[in-house]
């Protein structure tokens, strides 16, 4: 059965600096690993998705890698600012039933 | 995002009531998926339809169903509300030209 477990669970930080956020799962059958972000009482939005043939995606001050044979997924996000502040979740897709398995999230709160 | 519309926005119910959410995509994506999400957690995938036919089923009970109609639309049924049903419902549509599945603003249920 897979699982994603996301590190850390919750993460507060002063204004600039570079962001690590790490995603782990189980089973190295996946489709593909898409990032999203999930502002409080609101849907996701979709930051990076990474195709299970590639090891990194980027877009503007986000890195995402995957390795899926240590089944790991980081989202580095650089010179974090305060409108970064946010719910980061990974999820990863399975072939069958096409569907995404979610970790349950990391908090993050860039500070002024 | 991506012009995934959901409605209502929030909704009060009384256990053992019906309710029915509903999601439509802007363009005509024929795969939708819907998730539930409690509060802290992920979200957890409930059902996928593409081309008005069901593809997978999460592990909920049969007091939820769904459909999707010829203008790809959808509706999520759940019977026999329980308190536990209360979360932020979403769906998610995913074109197919991508990979990426595009989700809306979700409906916040609340069981009382």
């Amino acid at each position: 059965k897979q699982e994603v477990t996301q590190i850390p669970a919750a993460l507060s930080v002063p204004e600039g600096e570079n962001l690590v956020l790490n995603c782990s799962f189980t089973d190295s059958a996946i489709y593909n690993l898409q990032w999203f972000r999930q502002d409080p009482g609101k849907g996701l939005t979709s930051l990076l998705l990474i195709q299970s043939s590639q090891r990194e995606q980027t877009s503007g001050r986000l890195n995402a890698s995957l390795d899926k044979s240590s089944g790991r997924s980081t989202l580095y996000i650089a010179a974090s600012q305060p409108g970064d502040s946010a719910t980061y979740l990974c999820a990863v897709e399975i072939f069958y039933p096409a569907k995404l398995i979610f970790g349950t999230g990391t908090r993050l709160q860039v500070f002024p | 995002d991506a012009g995934v519309t959901q409605s209502p926005t929030h909704l009060i119910k009384t256990r053992g009531q019906h309710v029915t959410l509903r999601c439509s995509p802007i363009s005509g994506h024929k795969s939708v998926s819907w998730y539930q999400q409690v509060l802290g957690q992920g979200p957890q995938f409930i059902f996928q339809y593409y081309e008005k036919e069901e593809r997978g089923r999460g592990n909920f009970p049969d007091r939820f169903s769904a459909r999707q109609f010829p203008n790809y639309s959808s509706e999520l049924n759940v019977n026999a509300l329980l308190l536990g049903d209360s979360a932020l419902y979403l769906c998610a549509y995913r074109p197919d030209s991508s990979y990426e599945q595009y989700f809306g603003p979700g409906t916040r249920l609340t069981v009382t």
